[in-house]
């Protein structure tokens, strides 16, 4: 099993950019989530999903969107990127068992740059 | 919503002391306290988690303990070995319909000089 995977690694975008950012799961989980990790700043929740063709807002979702057209991928998308949206991106999921919290699965994380 | 402090943000300890990594939250609902290592330029990984019905879960030279009535929680290593040097990240789930929606605490650098 592959666990959570991401695509790309790494990206530079110049300001006004748009791009997606891919999730992929191979564990048959229902719940995913975007995060990003800003130096000092920990890991922050972006949107999550609670299963396929399902999209809810997180800690931070401003200037970002999201879908889950199949349930084992997670899309993230920035539509006009901003140099405050510099921050490296990880995808996770978990299972959705007995309505409680399980362990979060992440991916390696994506690397973004936006000059 | 939810807000979670984390302290020291950097711990220095000698191989084989103990470290302490204290989290403090603001929900009184939340029920589920995951703790997440994340060695450098790698992904998070779940070290050990406690549910607000138990006061201590232990795994080998890993503790958590959680105090509901104070709303906070920490982390004891103990016997420290230098592959323990990383980021640590603490977080607090509210449960109920909102499991999942963790928020995580800025994070501790701990380094165990050899």
């Amino acid at each position: 099993n592959a666990g959570v995977t991401q695509t790309p690694k790494f990206r530079v975008l110049k300001t006004g950019q748009s791009m997606t950012l891919l999730c992929a799961q191979d564990m048959n989980h229902e719940y995913m989530y975007w995060y990003r990790q800003d130096p000092g700043m920990g890991l922050r929740l972006i949107h999550y999903s609670v299963g396929e063709g399902t999209t809810a807002k997180g800690e931070v979702p401003d200037g970002y969107n999201v879908s889950r057209l199949k349930k084992q991928n997670f899309l993230l998308g920035l539509e006009s990127a901003a140099p405050s949206q510099t921050s490296v991106y990880f995808c996770a999921s978990s299972y959705d068992i007995g309505d409680i919290d399980h362990e979060q699965y992440f991916g390696p994380g994506t690397r973004l740059t936006v000059t | 919503g939810e807000n979670v402090e984390q302290h020291p943000s950097t711990l220095s300890v000698q191989e084989g002391d103990s470290a302490v990594i204290k989290c403090t939250y603001s929900d009184s609902a939340s029920n589920y306290f995951p703790w997440y290592k994340q060695e450098l330029g790698k992904r998070p990984q779940l070290i050990i988690d406690i549910r607000s019905n138990v006061g201590e879960k232990k795994d080998q030279r890993i503790a958590v303990t959680l105090n509901k009535t104070a709303k906070h929680f920490s982390l004891h290593i103990t016997e420290t070995q230098p592959e323990d040097s990383a980021v640590y990240f603490c977080a607090a789930s509210p449960g109920g319909t909102s499991y999942g929606k963790l928020t995580f605490g800025q994070g501790t650098i701990l380094t165990v000089h050899p």
